[in-house]
């Protein structure tokens, strides 16, 4: 698989449900970041996680990182129809890399 | 709060023509990132930018492309020579230390090629 692959590819949830995405990817990395996408528009960032953290909170928005495993969780908690987005997962590698790996997002629905 | 701003925000143009899309980096940000994203695919690496030089690019980021900082808060991409494949949404990013820090991306330009 490549570097950063979110699972599952969709989902689908009621409001006020919780919603549990998922990132591995291969290589170590320095920090792993969280961007949300609308259809057609622009990526917004949600959170940063260094590798040295375990886990971090915004809002309603929890991640866990486990470098041992090399993966990601995304859970957004109380879901909202508002949340119906895309949602990527990006690592950016140890020293000597300058880019941010995308992979493959997780759509979520929302559904009211 | 300060954003990454893209424009145009849509491009059509024929196939090659050369088309230049302009971000403006958030404004204390040293690091800049051009990707693009064609219709319901990945989010991909084009170029990364520091100190007026390329700091790494990818395969797709061949000798049709360009980037340059032509002042002190622009940041551009050129595309000499379009083909249909170049259609894409272009996205434009910053962060303040490399990939150590947050990168914000900003709304992106959609390309045509036509």
């Amino acid at each position: 698989s490549q570097q950063g692959e979110e699972d599952p590819q969709a989902l689908s949830i009621q409001e006020g449900e919780n919603a549990t995405m998922n990132c591995s990817y291969k290589t170590s990395i320095n920090n792993l970041q969280w961007y949300r996408q609308n259809s057609g528009r622009g990526l917004v960032h949600l959170i940063l996680i260094r590798s040295n953290e375990r886990e971090k909170h915004s809002g309603r928005l929890r991640v866990t990182l486990d470098t041992s495993k090399k993966s990601s969780s995304l859970l957004i908690t109380a879901s909202r129809a508002a949340d119906t987005a895309s949602y990527f997962c990006a690592t950016a590698g140890t020293s000597g890399t300058y880019k941010y790996i995308f992979g493959t997002g997780t759509r979520l629905k929302v559904l009211a | 709060e300060p954003e990454v701003t893209q424009t145009p925000s849509h491009q059509v143009t024929q196939m090659g023509q050369e088309v230049i899309l302009r971000c403006v980096p958030i404004s204390n940000h040293l690091y800049f990132y051009w990707y693009r994203q064609i219709l319901g695919q990945k989010v991909e690496f084009l170029v990364s930018f520091y100190n007026n030089e390329i700091s790494e690019k990818s395969e797709i980021f061949d000798d049709q492309f360009s980037v340059e900082r032509p002042d002190g808060s622009n940041f551009t991409l050129k595309i000499r020579s379009t083909k249909l494949e170049d259609s894409a949404m272009y996205f434009c990013a910053s962060s303040e230390d490399g990939s150590r820090t947050e990168a914000f991306f900003g709304q992106g330009t959609r390309l045509t090629v036509v």
